[in-house]
């Protein structure tokens, strides 16, 4: 069975603060995906990004960084120096291979930013 | 350029009554995705269409659940006869052909929120 685990239901932190989003997933395969999607108070998902199994780098993306160690079943996401706009909430989704659209997703981390 | 247009964008109904959730997609977008939201179960995904033709429907929650895609600009997801427990956000998402669609990039909508009484 394939799951993803955010165990942080809301974070709240002060404005330039660094934070982050904890991601815990579960496959028993060897070829999968994993993603971060933004939604923000309008309501729309947003992709933010997307890793596949064989691929363990580090991503970064201006103040958006994110860790992925297979060895510990996590991908988790940085936000460096926050800002109000990053108030959103994230969900981590996990998904096989060659089913792209069939995303698994976690219950979501509600993150406030404060001013 | 136009995202993904849901409508209604709020829908309060009675118990009993059809409801009739409207998408459009990306134009050249060839996914079509129904997802839902509640606070119990989170995101969970109900069917895509690929091309207009159903692919995957075991999302669907029972019979009361029907999906069309006519076309390759608009989408329907009809509820009927409703339920309290259908209580949700509807989203719909689409995807371009293949890399993207394959990759889990979906473009959303801004999702309809439904509210059965």
């Amino acid at each position: 069975a394939q799951k993803v685990t955010q165990a942080q239901t809301e974070i709240s932190v002060v404005e330039k603060e660094d934070v982050t989003l904890d991601c815990v997933y579960e496959t028993r395969d060897t070829t999968y995906y994993l993603f971060w999607y933004k939604q923000p108070p309008s309501g729309e998902l947003v992709f933010l990004i997307r890793r596949n199994s064989f691929d363990e780098q580090n991503e970064i993306s201006g103040r958006y960084s994110w860790n992925f160690q297979k060895s510990t079943s996590s991908f988790n996401f940085t936000i460096t120096a926050s800002q109000v706009v990053d108030s959103a909430v994230y969900f981590c989704a996990l998904n096989r291979y060659n089913q792209g659209g069939k995303l698994i997703f976690g219950q979501g981390t509600e993150l406030s930013v404060k001013p | 350029d136009a995202g993904v247009i849901q409508s209604p964008r709020h829908e309060v109904t009675e118990m009993g009554q059809e409801v009739t959730l409207r998408c459009k997609p990306i134009s050249g977008h060839d996914y079509l995705f129904w997802y839902r939201q509640t606070m119990m179960r989170g995101l969970e995904l109900l069917i895509y269409f690929n091309n207009n033709v159903p692919i995957d429907d075991s999302g669907m929650p029972e019979d009361r659940f029907s999906a069309k895609m006519p076309n390759a600009s608009f989408s329907t997801l009809k509820i009927q006869p409703s339920e309290p427990r259908d209580s949700a956000v509807y989203f719909c998402a689409s995807s371009p052909l293949s890399g993207r669609a394959l990759a889990g990039e979906l473009f959303f909508g801004e999702g309809s929120r439904l509210t059965v009484l």
